[in-house]
């Protein structure tokens, strides 16, 4: 079992551009959410996604959005990026959404310059 | 009332010692309080959770103390060695009405040898 794929796994893009992150969840889970974790803080739901809705969503602008993928795979894109966007996404899946059930991938570090 | 505050930031502590790792939340609806360990370039990876129905919850070394009237709950490392040294996040959930995790800031946690 691979568990939590994420892709890429560091990346680096310049402020105004745009950004596709990826993550494929463990086998037997259906629901991707995604966390985003700057340097020296604890992880913060930006939104879950289940059956390719976004089911709840963070304190985050619409500059976050997301999708999901009939093979229950999910993409997090960002636009407009801003310096403060620079930090650790990571993806989490689960079955069914329960938070009992999160098991994280390994992280994106994306650095805004 | 959906922060939780996690102390201390860091700590250090001998071979063979006790680490003592503390949160405290606000809001009552929470029912599912988990902990995270997190290794360098790795995602949190879940270490053990308690539900409020207990007050204690005990795996191998690591042993959750969990107050509701205080709300506050601990995490106890036993027999501290110097593979734990990572970082170690509290986190809370709404099980039955919420997705998402809220995570506290973390605790850097260096045993030495």
């Amino acid at each position: 079992d691979a568990g939590v794929t994420q892709s890429p796994t560091h990346l680096i893009k310049t402020r105004g551009q745009q950004v596709t992150l990826r993550c494929s969840p463990k086998s037997g889970h259906d629901t991707v959410s995604w966390y985003q974790q700057a340097l020296g803080q604890g992880p913060q739901f930006i939104f879950q996604y289940y059956e390719e809705e976004e089911r709840q969503r963070g304190n985050f602008p619409d500059r976050f959005s997301g999708h999901q993928f009939p093979n229950y795979s999910s993409e997090l894109n960002v636009n407009a990026l801003l310096l403060g966007d620079s930090a650790l996404y990571l993806c989490a899946s689960s079955f069914r959404g329960f938070v009992s059930e999160a098991f994280f991938g390994q992280g994106t570090r994306l650095t805004v310059v | 009332q959906q922060q939780v505050k996690q102390s201390p930031q860091s700590l250090i502590v001998q071979k063979g010692g006790i680490s003592i790792i503390n949160c405290a939340y606000e809001n009552t609806a929470f029912d599912y309080f988990p902990w995270y360990q997190q290794f360098p370039g790795k995602g949190p990876a879940l270490l053990i959770a308690i539900r409020p129905d207990v007050s204690e919850k005990k795996e191998g070394r690591f042993t959750i103390s969990f107050n509701k009237s205080a709300k506050q709950f601990s995490l106890h490392i036993m027999d501290s060695q110097p593979g734990d040294s990572a970082t170690y996040f509290c986190a809370a959930s709404m099980r039955d009405s919420s997705y998402k995790l809220i995570f506290g800031s973390g605790t850097r946690l260096l045993v030495r040898p």
